[in-house]
């Protein structure tokens, strides 16, 4: 059965931390990995990867895929209470999209 | 504006009444999916869809019906809506093509059945 699986499923920090969240994957057809932020309502989107070591950034966030390990990690510095959010992985095996259940992350002032 | 639009936003209905959650999309999408959201379990998929009159079941698609008739919409169908499904049902769409899997979410439908 394909599996995505993120940790933690929560965690709080406070503003300026620098966190890591991880996702881990065990699938077949593996085609590319997906990472989103979910707010209040609607996911949206952050990165896709889809080649192994190349680091995709944007701002203070950054993700890296390790293809052999089967694992992806989303790192965020310095955080804001703006980063607050559930932070979700997905992975794309042909034509479907598998997702994690997702980390919450909460920043304190 | 490029957007997924879905209706409605908040549903409460009872047990066994047939309802329809709309989804329409104004990217000329190929692919559309619908998934629920529930605590813990993350977001699965329902069923997806990769072209006009092509669809496909999810990992979760009992108690559902789809159907894709035009590209733009993509319309979700509860026939007998039983208690476990309450949800946040999210509709999306995507290009799909190799390199543009970006999917693009609509707003989110809360559905309650009592």
């Amino acid at each position: 059965e394909d599996k995505v699986v993120q940790s933690p499923l929560s965690l709080v920090v406070h503003e300026g931390d620098t966190v890591t969240l991880n996702c881990s994957y065990e699938v077949t057809n593996f085609r590319s990995l997906l990472w989103y932020k979910q707010e209040k309502k609607a996911p949206t989107f952050l990165f896709m990867l889809t080649s192994s070591g190349i680091e995709k950034k944007s701002g203070r966030l950054s993700s890296i895929l390790d293809k052999k390990e089967l694992f992806s990690i989303l790192n965020i510095t310095a955080t804001q209470t703006g980063d607050s959010a559930v932070y979700l992985c997905a992975v794309r095996l042909g034509n479907k999209l598998v997702f994690g259940a997702g980390t919450i992350l909460r920043v304190k002032s | 504006e490029a957007q997924v639009t879905q209706n409605p936003r908040y549903l409460i209905t009872v047990t066994g009444k047939k309802l329809t959650v709309t989804c329409s999309q104004n990217m000329n999408h190929e692919y559309m999916s619908w998934y629920r959201q529930d605590p813990g379990l993350g977001l699965r998929q329902i069923y997806y869809s990769m072209n006009v009159e092509v669809t496909d079941k999810g990992d979760v698609p009992e108690g559902y019906k789809v159907s894709r008739k035009e590209k733009r919409n993509f319309p979700l169908i509860l026939e007998s809506p039983s208690p476990n499904q309450t949800s946040l049902y999210f509709c999306a769409s995507s290009p799909h093509r190799d390199g543009d899997e970006k999917l693009f979410f609509g707003s989110g439908t809360q559905l309650s059945v009592l």
